[in-house]
């Protein structure tokens, strides 16, 4: 699986878009992107996934770039109830090694 | 549904000492993992269960031992407790069937060993 680099923490107005990037560089044409996030010491929660398009959902957007290179969560009106670890993982979808970074943290500021 | 939950939520033990932890789903899937997460640092895959019988190690295997007892439990064993192992212990489990395969984790067990 590939290798995923992430800020270690960001800040966001409540209200306002919060951007979360992503890097995975040496992702390969069959693995997909994943976010999850992790709030204070409850276990991880799924937000979306994607393999090239745009993605979106109930939660959250998923931007992949055309070189599928990188990639951007959008949370599109933060609240405080956001405020959490973001993980970003890449990984082919039948493989068992989900491997987690130590993600952004994100804080949702009012 | 319940979902994945985990037994104990709280553990303390002393060096040396043993336990399990337990772990059960009710969706019917059949991966599941374990993991571990000390203080601010990301997750560690210890081991995992692809299917019901088989199990595989992960990132951080030694010191722990694992039994998937059926399809629905996932037990971790710590054989002879060290400090080291102070940690939050995560169960999950996953369809991979399911397209996306995306995982679902318990609330976690907070295990310390003095």
């Amino acid at each position: 699986d590939a290798k995923t680099t992430q800020p270690p923490s960001m800040d966001c107005a409540e209200g306002r878009a919060a951007n979360l990037p992503c890097n995975h560089s040496t992702i390969s044409g069959n693995e997909y992107v994943y976010w999850y996030r992790q709030i204070h010491s409850q276990g991880p929660q799924y937000i979306i996934h994607g393999l090239k398009n745009n993605e979106t959902n109930e939660m959250a957007s998923l931007i992949i770039t055309e070189d599928r290179k990188s990639s951007t969560l959008i949370l599109p009106h933060a609240t405080l109830r956001d405020t959490a670890v973001y993980y970003c993982i890449v990984r082919l979808p039948r493989t068992y090694k989900y491997i987690f970074g130590t993600g952004t943290r994100l804080k949702v500021l009012a | 549904n319940a979902g994945v939950t985990q037994t104990p939520k709280f553990q303390v033990l002393k060096t040396g000492q043993s336990m399990t932890l337990q772990c059960a789903q009710d969706m019917n899937h059949n991966s599941m993992y374990w993991y571990r997460q000390d203080p601010g640092m990301g997750l560690r895959l210890i081991y995992y269960s692809a299917s019901e019988g088989t199990t595989d190690k992960g990132e951080v295997p030694n010191g722990y031992n694992v039994s998937r007892l059926n399809k629905r439990e996932f037990s971790l064993r710590l054989e002879s407790a060290a400090p080291s192992q102070t940690s939050v212990y995560f169960c999950a489990s996953s369809e991979p069937g399911s397209g996306a395969n995306v995982l679902t984790f318990g609330a976690g067990s907070r295990l310390t060993v003095l």
